[in-house]
């Protein structure tokens, strides 16, 4: 099935920095990219998600890259706000096309 | 987006009772999904829940543990039997917006505590 890589596990940044989370998938075939955010007590919640017909998807201060080739995609937070704080979560399509795979999260910090 | 909420939210209960999780969804949808989070980790798919068929659980994961219900388009349960600590977890249920590879929505989660 597919396996999903993410780094880091941990990002403390300050106010008004980027911030990039990786992630790599094994399964060549997946073509779907979501990004969650999950906020402490509460579900994830989505906040991009790109195919594998585009290289790159921006809205607003967020924004995700897709390089089929190496089988990797990023989020990059520009600008970042201490309301940003938070655990994100990449995922791709299991093995049925339909549930996702998710990486094991990055715990991102944004100092003021 | 799809709108979904969970009951209970929360919830403390003993070693060998059973626990069942609502997941009420605001318009029909085909594709439902159960998950667990544990304690500070990531998410792990439990099973797929279509109307009308069974369940299909994921590795690991069993019917006679996790019995699962999905009478219609917008409602599910999933019930925790036998309960032991190791089941202390956040439980969400998801669902996909269209047949395949659409957007997958999550509901707040149920918090369970097993003592």
């Amino acid at each position: 099935g597919e396996n999903v890589e993410q780094h880091p596990s941990t990002l403390s940044v300050q106010e008004g920095d980027s911030a990039v989370i990786k992630c790599t998938y094994s399964d060549s075939a997946s073509n779907y990219f979501p990004w969650y955010k999950q906020e402490l007590g509460k579900g994830p919640q989505l906040i991009i998600d790109i195919r594998s017909n585009v290289g790159e998807k921006k809205d607003q201060r967020i924004a995700v890259t897709l390089n089929k080739t190496a089988k990797h995609f990023s989020l990059h937070i520009t600008e970042t706000q201490p309301e940003d704080s938070a655990v994100y979560f990449c995922a791709a399509p299991d093995i049925s096309g339909y549930a996702l795979n998710f990486g094991k999260g990055t715990s991102l910090l944004v100092t003021p | 987006s799809a709108v979904i909420s969970q009951k209970p939210s929360r919830d403390i209960c003993q070693r060998g009772t059973s626990l069942t999780i609502q997941c009420q969804v605001d318009s029909q949808v085909t594709m439902m999904f159960w998950y667990r989070q544990q304690p500070g980790q990531s998410l792990t798919l439990i099973a797929t829940a279509n109307q009308g068929s069974e369940a299909t659980y994921e590795s690991g994961f069993v019917i006679d543990k996790f019995p699962i219900s999905r009478p219609n388009l917008t409602f599910s349960t999933l019930t925790v039997s036998n309960m032991s600590p190791e089941d202390s977890s956040i439980y969400l249920c998801s669902v996909e917006s269209s047949g395949g590879l659409g957007e997958q929505y999550f509901g707040p989660g149920t918090r369970l505590t097993v003592t």
